[in-house]
């Protein structure tokens, strides 16, 4: 069965550190895919990104990086110099070979991030 | 702007009365989903609409009646709920049949509370 995990619900730093945003996933299947989602607290999920699961690439898009190693099953992100805006809940989520005409995506229980000026 | 959106953004109810939500998308989506979200939980998948067709009801009580127009629209009918179905409802939209694994595009969601 799909699962995704992050262990830590809530996360604050001071703007400028770097952190860390832990994922850990599990599935039976070979093909899958990753996401990440922000939720600022306006309320809707802004995607962030996807990493299909024959990519192991990290990947930076400015002051992001996603870090995905397959064999911890773990897909971790980072936001280097924080700043406030950055503070929202950040998930995580598991799509897996398509079976279906639609997306069936498993959302981790989400991690909080403040970061304080 | 995420080219979703959902109305009204806050909503409040009492457990006898009826209402609706609404989702609208301009994507060109085939897909279209409801999420709840509730303090605490993981985000939970209610129901999907693939090309105006159900295609997935995730044992959702029956007092939530969702409704799938065209393409472009979806609807979450409200019925005598309870106090415990206060949550963030969201709605979603992907690409769909043809087109998969591509990310879905989110709604701000409306707030329900049920007093």
């Amino acid at each position: 069965a799909q699962k995704v995990t992050q262990a830590q619900t809530e996360i604050s730093v001071v703007e400028k550190e770097d952190v860390t945003l832990d994922c850990v996933y599990e599935t039976r299947d070979t093909t899958y895919y990753l996401f990440w989602y922000k939720q600022p607290p306006s309320g809707e999920l802004v995607f962030l990104i996807r990493r299909n699961s024959f990519d192991e690439q990290n990947e930076i898009s400015g002051r992001y990086s996603w870090n995905f190693q397959k064999s911890t099953s773990s897909f971790n992100f980072t936001i280097t110099a924080s700043q406030v805006v950055d503070s929202a809940v950040y998930f995580c989520a598991l799509s897996e070979s398509p079976k279906t005409s639609y997306d069936k995506v498993i959302f981790g229980p989400g991690t909080s991030l403040s970061v304080i000026p | 702007e995420t080219g979703v959106t959902q109305t009204p953004r806050h909503l409040v109810m009492g457990m006898t009365n009826k209402k609706s939500l609404k989702c609208e998308q301009h994507l060109g989506h085939n897909a279209m989903y409801w999420y709840k979200q509730s303090a605490k939980k993981p985000l939970e998948l209610m129901f999907v609409y693939s090309l105006e067709e159900r295609v997935e009801n995730n044992s959702v009580p029956s007092r939530f009646s969702p409704e799938c127009p065209n393409s472009s629209h979806l609807f979450l009918h409200l019925h005598t709920l309870q106090p415990e179905d206060s949550a963030l409802y969201l709605c979603a939209s992907s690409p769909g049949v043809g087109q998969l694994n591509t990310e879905a595009f989110f709604g701000q969601g409306t707030r329900l509370t049920v007093v």
